[in-house]
């Protein structure tokens, strides 16, 4: 059974510029939660996609968006790029109900310059 | 809102005993999770209480007491390879996870 599989693993972008991250989840996992990981912040939920709708979301500007689609792979979005948007971005696969488990990719490392 | 909370490190030397806690402010949670971290890689699943009381899985264990909103993880016989970050997770709903700040744990030989 595959992995959770993110894409691309490394990406340097400039500011202001947009950045689109994959998600991959496990087959026959239904949703997909995004994290943004930074050095003393830990995980910081961004949102979660159950069936292509989005179940729920964190904390975030509306420069960080993402979709779910049909075969539940997913994708973030960030626009107009800024410097602290420099992080590991994590996605976690799980069944979508009643989860007790998730399965997190190797993530994506963005760099803004 | 959803919060939760761990110490920042802790050290302890190999075969030791060493117990992280997690304390949380919240409503909805279904229950606790903890999550390993080497350096450089993805988090990965160490255990689950949806219960109160103690979840044992070899080295480690879980406990949960819900009225208290808190948990910890309690590892044994510590090895090298245990140096890791550590996360508690509260279960939203059953849906998403939300994570503590994470617990870095240094194994001295």
């Amino acid at each position: 059974k595959a992995g959770v599989t993110q894409t691309p693993r490394y990406l340097i972008k400039t500011r202001g510029q947009q950045v689109t991250l994959s998600c991959s989840p496990i087959s026959g996992h239904r949703s997909v939660s995004w994290y943004q990981q930074t050095p003393g912040q830990g995980l910081q939920f961004l949102f979660e996609y159950f069936s292509e709708t989005q179940r729920n979301k964190g904390n975030f500007p509306g420069r960080f968006s993402g979709r779910q689609f049909s075969n539940s792979r997913s994708e973030m979005n960030v626009s107009t790029l800024e410097l602290g948007d420099s992080a590991l971005y994590l996605c976690a696969s799980s069944t979508g109900g009643g989860n007790t488990e998730a399965f997190f990719g190797q993530g994506t490392r963005l760099t803004v310059v | 809102g959803q919060s939760l909370e761990q110490p920042s490190e802790v050290t302890a030397v190999e075969g030791a005993i060493v117990q992280i806690n997690c304390t949380y402010q919240t409503s909805g949670f279904y229950g606790l999770s903890w999550y390993q971290q080497h350096d450089g890689g993805a988090p990965t699943f160490l255990s689950y209480n949806a219960l109160d009381g103690l979840e044992e899985t070899g080295r480690f264990s879980s406990f949960l007491s819900r009225s208290d909103s808190y948990g910890y993880l309690l590892l044994q016989e510590l090895q090298m390879k245990d140096s890791a970050s550590y996360f508690c997770a509260g279960n939203n709903y059953g849906q998403n996870f939300v994570f503590g700040p994470g617990t870095r744990l240094s194994v001295l030989p």
